[in-house]
């Protein structure tokens, strides 16, 4: 049974620091793990992703890190700015593709 | 190029009525996903469907919810006699092919709330 966790239901950085975002998830099929960022009133919106070929992919101000041993991932917002303020979910890929297994996500506020 | 359209955007229903929520995919996509957000919750997938197909309806509950997406027009999630605990926000998404994960493009979700 696949579960997706996320601890720290909201997290606060002061604009210009790093925000890290973490993730644990328990079993995996395939190994594919994707953040969404979610503004309020709004869909889901796709980040940055991560297979198990690799233990890091970096996008600009966001890199995500995969510790396949620790079964644990995290989203790292360098520098962090005000409009980063969202909700991040991190997703689970499974199913040969046909869905998600979401966390809980993360409330995060960049204070100016 | 609109995105993936979802209606009504708020839809208030008394306990007992139905609730019928409106999806309409990207252009060019032929497979819809319908995902749920309880309070303080992620998403949880609920049902994926193809053009008059339903391919996976493994999180759908039992009774009461049912789900479409016809030939013409948009994909239908119908849920029957309400009750409270289906008050949430429920999003569509959509991708050209299945297994494209960078693919999905969510909509802006229908908040049920059931009164």
């Amino acid at each position: 049974d696949q579960q997706v966790k996320q601890n720290s239901p909201s997290l606060s950085v002061q604009e210009g620091r790093i925000s890290i975002l973490n993730c644990d998830y328990t079993n995996s099929m395939f190994d594919y793990f994707l953040w969404y960022k979610k503004y309020p009133a709004e869909g889901p919106t796709f980040l940055i992703s991560i297979s198990s070929i690799k233990d890091k992919n970096e996008d600009g101000r966001f890199t995500v890190f995969l510790n396949k041993s620790a079964k644990h991932l995290s989203l790292h917002i360098v520098p962090s700015q005000p409009g980063d303020s969202a909700v991040y979910f991190c997703a689970e890929l499974y199913n040969y593709g046909q869905n998600f297994v979401f966390g809980p996500g993360t409330r995060l506020s960049v204070l100016p | 190029n609109a995105g993936v359209m979802q209606n009504p955007r708020h839809l208030v229903r008394r306990r007992g009525q139905e609730a019928r929520l409106r999806c309409s995919p990207m252009k060019g996509h032929s497979h819809v996903y319908w995902y749920r957000q309880l309070p303080e919750e992620g998403l949880k997938f609920m049902v994926y469907l193809q053009k008059e197909n339903i391919i996976d309806e493994s999180g759908m509950p039992k009774e009461r919810f049912s789900a479409e997406f016809p030939k013409e027009g948009p994909s239908i999630l119908r849920i029957q006699q309400v009750v409270r605990g289906d008050s949430a926000a429920y999003f569509c998404a959509s991708s050209p092919r299945q297994g494209q994960a960078d693919g999905y493009t969510f909509g802006s979700g229908t908040r049920l709330t059931v009164v």
